[in-house]
């Protein structure tokens, strides 16, 4: 069975700072998706960017990047110039192609202090 | 847009209630999930449903059933409510039928927070 660990629990950063939370995983699968969703307080879950095992290149989404290393299984999100919007519960997710579960990690509560 | 909507932002339920949690997607998305989130242990999934009538467990189906008469909707039933059951509990909904690209996706809606005393 595959896991998902987020190993902080919380972090804080000032605003515009630079910040990237962690995601390992376990899985014997060769290709699979890894997500990152955000969950905003009192608000509903969106996805922030998501990540094809097959794929080499790193995604990338504005101010939302990867660093996806296969091999160590490890997945991290950088947020750059990080504004209070960013404020939220962050959850890395692990799909296997056709299964349509996520498997999620136990999820990281990012505050962006002004 | 996606919309998901569940009925209720906050339920309080007595022990031994049976307690329906329902969830209406407006996509004609194939596939729908029932996850309860709790603090330090993140999204677990209960049950899924990949077309009307059909249902799979998930990880924790235990005190738990589900229900998928329409396409649009997915009900999450506590036959007899418990304390431990208290929770936050999240549907979502997907396209397609697992295949690469941007089917995968999952849209979730505002989440129902239950609270069983």
């Amino acid at each position: 069975a595959q896991t998902v660990t987020q190993s902080q629990p919380e972090m804080s950063v000032q605003e515009a700072e630079t910040v990237t939370l962690s995601c390992t995983y376990d899985t014997s699968e060769n290709n699979y998706y890894l997500f990152w969703y955000k969950q905003p307080p009192s608000r509903q879950m969106i996805l922030v960017i998501r990540q094809e095992a097959y794929k080499q290149q790193n995604a990338t989404e504005n101010r939302f990047s990867v660093n996806f290393q296969k091999a160590a299984k490890s997945f991290s999100l950088k947020i750059s110039d990080s504004q209070l919007g960013d404020t939220a519960m962050y959850f890395c997710a692990f799909m296997k192609p056709g299964a349509q579960k996520l498997v999620f990690g136990q999820g990281t509560r990012l505050t962006i202090n002004p | 847009d996606v919309k998901v909507t569940q009925s209720s932002r906050y339920l309080v339920k007595r022990t031994g209630e049976k307690v329906f949690l329902e969830c209406v997607q407006d996509m004609d998305h194939e596939n729908m999930f029932w996850y309860r989130q709790d603090p330090g242990l993140g999204l677990r999934l209960i049950y899924f449903s990949y077309d009307v009538k059909m249902k799979e467990k998930g990880d924790i189906p235990e005190g738990y059933s589900v229900s998928r008469e329409k396409k649009e909707r997915f009900s999450l039933i506590l036959e007899s409510a418990s304390t431990n059951q208290t929770s936050m509990y999240l549907c979502a909904s997907s396209p397609g039928t697992g295949g690469l690209g941007p089917l995968v996706e999952q849209y979730f809606g505002p989440g129902t927070r239950l609270t069983v005393t």
